[in-house]
């Protein structure tokens, strides 16, 4: 089955440290995209990637980083630098950007 | 800035219908997606509105008005499992995604 994937499931991370969010897709998208959720508020974009080895920062990019060195996957390095790094972390995937969104699982990080 | 607005939360009843709106003030405008969102789980495409009127998809429709800056989803024939958040977004003249809040819809029996 085609789809998007995305691990672990749920993550901690003491203060000071980085850590990599997976995000892998067998849909043959050429757009892939990072957003982060928090209560009360709209998804805001981290990064997006409309081609291999090529990536834009988002709205919210301070702190995180990306590569995209396959097309089928898209990783997220949360640094020490992000103040405020708890969120749920959701990847998503498409085949232009004016088309539909297929979302992973999300991923949910806590700072401990 | 850009601006999407959708009611915080909603309660209807069983076998009822429900209309979710959203106002949204962007930056051009390439489309209008509605999504799904059960509580902890990924968002799931609903409807995509790029022309103005009604799509509808089963018990789902979306309407559309551009010159108004408006959307709605109207949900029919209310069941349980449709208690989730609803996520309206705008595809602005840049190909970007503004997303709107979410509605939680509380469906009760």
């Amino acid at each position: 089955d085609g789809g998007i994937t995305q691990s672990p499931k749920y993550l901690f991370r003491k203060e000071g440290q980085n850590v990599t969010l997976s995000c892998e897709q067998n849909l043959n998208h050429d757009a892939m995209y990072w957003y982060r959720q928090d209560p009360g508020q709209g998804l805001r974009l981290i990064y997006y990637s409309q081609i291999v080895n090529d990536f834009q920062k988002g709205d919210i990019a301070e702190g995180y980083s990306v590569s995209r060195e396959k097309k089928e996957s898209f990783p997220l390095t949360v640094t020490s630098a992000q103040k405020n790094p708890t969120a749920f972390y959701l990847c998503a995937s498409s085949s232009s950007m004016n088309t539909e969104a297929f979302f992973g699982q999300g991923t949910r990080l806590t700072v401990v | 800035g850009q601006n999407i607005d959708q009611p915080t939360e909603m309660t209807a009843t069983e076998g009822a219908i429900v209309q979710i709106n959203c106002t949204y003030q962007t930056s051009g405008f390439n489309g209008l997606f509605w999504y799904q969102q059960h509580a902890g789980e990924a968002p799931t495409f609903l409807s995509y509105n790029v022309l103005d009127g009604l799509e509808e998809k089963g018990r789902f429709s979306s309407f559309l008005s551009r010159s108004k800056g408006y959307s709605y989803l109207l949900l029919k024939e209310l069941q349980m499992k449709d208690s989730a958040s609803y996520l309206c977004a705008v595809l602005d003249s840049n190909y970007q995604l503004i997303w709107g809040a979410g509605t939680k819809l509380i469906i009760k029996p």
